[in-house]
């Protein structure tokens, strides 16, 4: 059974480092076509990726986001790290990981989110 | 900045058939990626409904399903039923800008 949980901060500043962690559990980042991933969605709006790793320390990151996100994996941990650099309030959202099975490139397992409020 | 392009809202009575249309262009539907489709309660996390334009993972009812063409793919609710009130996404992969992963702009479904 895959689940996965992200924890950080619930409150962050402007201008502020954000760093999320995904614990998860049911496979291995170490497996061939393992993957997971980073979703947000702003409340009422749309859900936006923003990131990638695959169980090769592959890195894909949203073109838009690039120069403020950096993605790493702890196989031993069972964990994947995400942090987003230079918060500003328009980033308030509650962000998503997600195991994305690379047959398809689908997210199939999300975790239950984290919302994030970035103000002064 | 979602480049998938989804109706806002759609909405049917109880048992009626409603579909939900995802456009796209030539650098993701039109290149030949799959489509998948998630649905959204209130409150919670999205959840994989159909993957690869037309399967659906154990668990969905068959009341859903999933179609591709062009540039463009569609999600079909038939015997639409009051917990089918949700939000849905399509999601996709976009080959231009080093490739990236796509999401549409969401579509919520009432049922009247």
């Amino acid at each position: 059974q895959i689940t996965l949980k992200e924890s950080g901060p619930t409150l962050v500043k402007p201008t502020q480092t954000l760093t999320l962690t995904c614990t998860f559990s049911g496979f291995s980042l170490s497996t061939s076509g393992v993957g997971v991933g980073w979703i947000r969605q702003p409340p009422g709006k749309a859900l936006e990726w923003l990131a990638l790793i695959y169980w090769d320390d592959d890195k894909r990151y949203s073109p838009s986001l690039k120069s403020r996100l950096t993605i790493t994996k702890d196989t031993s941990k069972n964990q994947v790290v995400l942090t987003m650099t230079n918060m500003d309030p328009v980033d308030t959202a509650t962000y998503y990981c997600a195991h994305i099975w690379s047959g398809y490139d689908v997210f199939d397992y999300w975790g239950q989110g984290t919302l994030v409020t970035v103000s002064s | 900045q979602s480049v998938l392009t989804q109706p806002p809202s759609v909405s049917g009575a109880p048992g009626q058939r409603v579909t939900i249309s995802c456009t796209g262009s030539s650098s993701n539907i039109g290149a030949g990626y799959d489509v998948h489709w998630y649905q959204q309660l209130p409150g919670t996390a999205p959840k994989l409904l159909i993957y690869g334009n037309s399967n659906r993972p154990s668990g969905v009812p068959d009341r859903f399903s999933g179609s591709k063409s062009g540039t463009s793919a569609s999600l079909a609710i038939t015997g639409l039923q009051a917990e089918d009130e949700a939000d849905y996404y399509c999601q996709s992969y976009d080959s231009s800008l080093s490739g990236y992963y796509v999401f549409g702009t969401g579509t919520k479904v009432t049922v009247l």
